[in-house]
């Protein structure tokens, strides 16, 4: 069964960080592109971030490009989102999502997981 | 940027056909992704490349992709497809999503 699991979401102050991870089990990690997607309290889906399978080709949203990071660890079945420089409209929840590569549907999600920028 | 508009709202009666639109400049040139969010929960892939519906989702659920507007049609609607209906494509190297629909079963 295809699992994917958010971890490190929480309550953060304006300006600071938090790194995010997705930890997947029931699927071969290191064949499958991945995805950052979020969702503000009440408002729709906001793609944010994209890794290949080999992390050789990354592409991010305008509004988290140059504060954000995302990156993988094929070996240890995990994708993360370094967050920096955080602000109170990157509230939201965060979900990773699985896609098998670029243009090609968001097919698995993980159940997302609350960040909260807030002084 | 690439703008994907869909309807806030849509109704339907029980037992009837649901269509959501999802507008774009030639979006039917592109490849269209649906997915349904219940409340509280995570997205769910509906609707692959226009038409394709991936195991699990039921044959009510088809789309059609044309133009300057893909359309998720849903047959004979249940409670249970009360949800929010996302479109998205990939353009420029960005997943673009619409502002989401949501559809009530009356």
């Amino acid at each position: 069964e295809v699992q994917l699991v958010e971890s490190g979401g929480g309550f953060v102050q304006p300006g600071g960080s938090l790194r995010l991870s997705c930890a997947v089990s029931g699927f071969i990690f290191s064949d499958y592109s991945m995805s950052w997607v979020r969702q503000a309290p009440g408002k729709g889906l906001e793609w944010i971030a994209y890794i290949i399978t080999s992390s050789g080709t990354i592409y991010y949203a305008d509004s988290v490009k140059g504060r954000f990071i995302i990156s993988r660890d094929n070996s240890g079945d995990s994708l993360y989102l370094q967050m920096n420089g955080l602000r109170g409209d990157d509230t939201a929840v965060y979900y990773c999502a699985r896609m098998e590569n670029l243009h090609d549907p968001l097919d698995y999600w993980g159940p997302g997981t609350l960040v909260t920028v807030s002084p | 940027s690439y703008d994907l508009t869909q309807p806030l709202s849509v109704s339907v009666a029980l037992g009837q056909t649901a269509k959501i639109s999802c507008g774009g400049k030639n979006i039917g040139g592109e490849n269209v992704h649906w997915y349904q969010q219940k409340p509280g929960q995570a997205p769910v892939l509906v609707i692959y490349r226009d038409a394709y519906r991936p195991s699990g989702i039921p044959e009510r659920f088809s789309g059609s992709n044309s133009g300057n507007m893909a359309t998720l049609t849903i047959s004979s609607a249940q409670a249970g497809d009360e949800a929010d209906y996302y479109c998205q494509v990939w353009h420029s190297s960005s997943a673009v999503f619409g502002g989401g629909t949501r559809l009530t079963v009356l």
